[in-house]
Formats: structure tokens, C-alpha cells, sequence
């Protein structure tokens, strides 16, 4: 079975451009969840999606959204993209809305 | 609120020495969820262990050892025998046990010498 799949791989996008990132949860997950990991930390919590429904969100500001498709993948959009959103954003999925463990390889966002 | 201390930053070893990486977390959670991750290069997170705090039996997989314990929370990995291709970045993790929101530490950066 495949692992969570996440696309692309790689993006650079320009200061105050949006972007949108994927994410396929492994078969039979129905929750999927989004970090965004700045280099030398760890992951940080963005948002949880299960059953289409938003379950929790971090800290993060507004122009974070996601959504959940009804084969449960899911979208994490950033509009007015800052330096600071340089990062890589991680999914992961489970089964059930308990904790996850399971990520993808990722997605390598560079601002410039 | 939640939070993960991995204190050590970056430890170096050499090869077959055995090495433990401590973790410690606060939560006034009654029941929640401890992770083990392992992060090498390529930057996936590679899950290692799953436990629950009603579980505090120490777990040992291979050259891999947990010991759990309640009474000081602690949630320390030791890698016996370390190897090369040991050599990653280390998350301790804690989550709640109904939501997939998971507080992640810092990380350590082990790296083991030939």
C-alpha cells in the first residue's frame, strides 16, 4: 500500500503570490493533518481534517485554509505568501481522528 | 497547554557506543499519546513508537529501547549499538488522545562516527 503521498515535492513561490500543496492519505485514513516545520525545529500543528469537517487548528494566521475531499485528500492553501512561510509542510494521516502517525515526505516551500 | 523539552540538541557518538535521547513533556492531560520519530535528510518523519500513557511498560524493538515513565515524565529512546546510518534528527512528540494535533520537541541531532 502506498504512504502518504504529498505534491510537489518541491516549490518556490514569490512574496505575496498563494499556493496550494496536496496531500493523498494512505488508503483507508480518513483524517489528515497539516505541520509546517521551520528549519532546525520541530513541526509545528496547522490543522486536522477528518471526515471533511476542520477538527483543530494552530496558531497560525488566516491566510492558512485547508480543505478535505470526499476521498479524504486533502489542500492546504497560503495566500500572500511571506519569508517566513519558507518551510516544510508535512501531512499525515490516521484512521481515526486519534493521533497520527504516519507523514509524508513533504513539501519544501521556498518564499524569495 | 502542551509541551515537548529535548534538551539535547546535538549529540555525537561513535559507532557501537550506545546512545539515549531524553525527552520530557508537561500535560495536564490524564490520557495522551507519546511518539518517537526519526528524520533523516530526505525530511519524512519516520514513525519508531506509539504509546499510551495508561502504558508504561518500556518497550525494546531490535537495537531500540523506550522507558517511560509517568512519575518524572519522561519518554527517553536508547539506540544500543549504534550505527552509521542511525544518524538523523530525533522527535519526541505528545498528542491528545482525540485529535491528531501533535506538540513535537525541538529534535536532536544524533550523528554516529565511523
Amino acid at each position: 500500500d502506498a504512504g502518504v503521498t504529498q505534491s510537489p515535492t518541491h516549490l518556490i513561490k514569490t512574496r505575496g503570490q498563494q499556493v496550494t500543496l496536496r496531500c493523498s492519505p494512505i488508503s483507508g485514513h480518513k483524517s489528515v493533518s497539516w505541520y509546517q516545520q521551520v528549519l532546525g525545529q520541530g513541526p509545528q500543528f496547522i490543522f486536522q481534517y477528518y471526515e471533511k469537517e476542520e477538527r483543530g487548528r494552530g496558531n497560525f494566521p488566516d491566510r492558512f485554509s485547508a480543505r478535505q475531499f470526499p476521498n479524504y485528500s486533502s489542500e492546504l492553501n497560503v495566500n500572500a505568501l511571506l519569508l517566513g512561510d519558507s518551510a516544510l509542510y508535512l501531512c499525515a494521516s490516521s484512521w481515526d481522528r486519534g493521533p497520527e502517525a504516519f507523514f509524508g515526505q513533504g513539501t519544501r516551500l521556498t518564499v524569495v | 497547554a502542551q509541551k515537548v523539552t529535548q534538551a539535547q540538541t546535538e549529540i555525537s557518538v561513535v559507532e557501537k557506543e550506545d546512545v539515549t535521547l531524553d525527552c520530557v513533556y508537561e500535560t495536564r492531560d490524564t490520557t495522551y499519546y507519546l511518539f518517537w520519530y526519526k528524520q533523516p535528510p530526505s525530511g519524512e518523519l519516520v514513525f519508531l513508537i506509539r504509546r499510551n500513557s495508561f502504558d508504561e511498560q518500556n518497550e525494546i524493538s531490535g537495537r531500540y529501547s523506550w522507558n517511560f515513565q509517568k512519575s518524572t515524565s519522561s519518554f527517553n529512546f536508547t539506540i544500543t549499538a549504534s550505527q552509521v546510518v542511525d544518524s538523523a534528527v530525533y522527535f519526541c512528540a505528545l498528542s491528545p488522545p482525540n485529535a491528531g494535533k501533535s506538540t513535537f520537541g525541538d529534535g536532536t541531532t544524533l550523528t554516529v562516527k565511523p
